[in-house]
């Protein structure tokens, strides 16, 4: 119950296209939704986040979506480019052992080709 | 600020050797975990801190121990290093507030057991 199904396991997008990435989860218990990105050989970085009071934010190119009701969240990058050819992971947050614990998804490769 | 640290990049260890890997962090962060991250599986827990002297299990801590004497440091020890333990480790911090769950990580470690 507590995982985050991520989906898709790769993706390539052609540069000035539109990159979708899907999750799901099933503990209505997580609220706070964020999007990390991780290039080669780095660490992952927080990219965008989300609240479930919200059905989307956007920061730029980078928008996600949120469906309460559904239980799934999706990031969008509008315009892609190869500088955005990365590993994104979805995660889900909730508050067990007196932290704000975070699930995440397994991840999608992003292949933007110019 | 460098943020999170870790030391050494890259370790290649022998079945039943034992190492310590090290994560600093310079931004007064009184939470920090400890992740490892394998190919299509995510990142998954293995131990967290909510503070000098406190210590806690996460998802996957088989193998492993921690301590944590100071704010800044948190190293992780592997005891009798196994294949299962071949993996890309990462250390990250956040600084757990009400509203704010951002987790700050480091480059990783990249550890194969032989």
């Amino acid at each position: 119950q507590q995982q985050v199904k991520q989906s898709p396991q790769s993706l390539i997008v052609q540069k000035g296209g539109i990159s979708i990435i899907n999750c799901a989860y099933e503990n209505t218990a997580f609220d706070y939704f964020p999007w990390y990105q991780q290039f080669p050989g780095k660490g992952p970085a927080l990219l965008i986040a989300i609240r479930p009071d919200v059905s989307e934010k956007k920061e730029g190119r980078f928008t996600i979506s949120f469906n309460k009701s559904a239980k799934q969240f999706s990031l969008h990058i509008m315009d892609s480019q190869p500088g955005d050819s990365a590993t994104y992971f979805c995660a889900a947050s909730l508050l067990s052992g007196g932290y704000n614990k975070l699930i995440f998804g397994a991840g999608t490769r992003l292949a933007v080709h110019p | 600020n460098a943020g999170v640290t870790q030391t050494p990049k890259f370790r290649i260890l022998k079945i039943g050797q034992s190492m310590t890997l090290q994560c600093a962090q310079d931004m007064n962060h009184n939470y920090m975990y400890w992740y490892r991250q394998d190919p299509g599986m995510g990142l998954k827990l293995i131990y967290y801190s909510v503070g000098a002297g406190i210590t806690d299990k996460g998802e996957v801590p088989n193998g492993y121990n921690v301590s944590r004497s100071t704010t800044e440091y948190f190293p992780l020890r592997l005891e009798l290093a196994a294949p299962s333990q071949t993996s890309v480790y990462f250390c990250a911090s956040s600084y757990e507030i009400a509203g704010n769950n951002e987790q700050f990580f480091g480059p990783g470690t990249r550890l194969t057991v032989l």
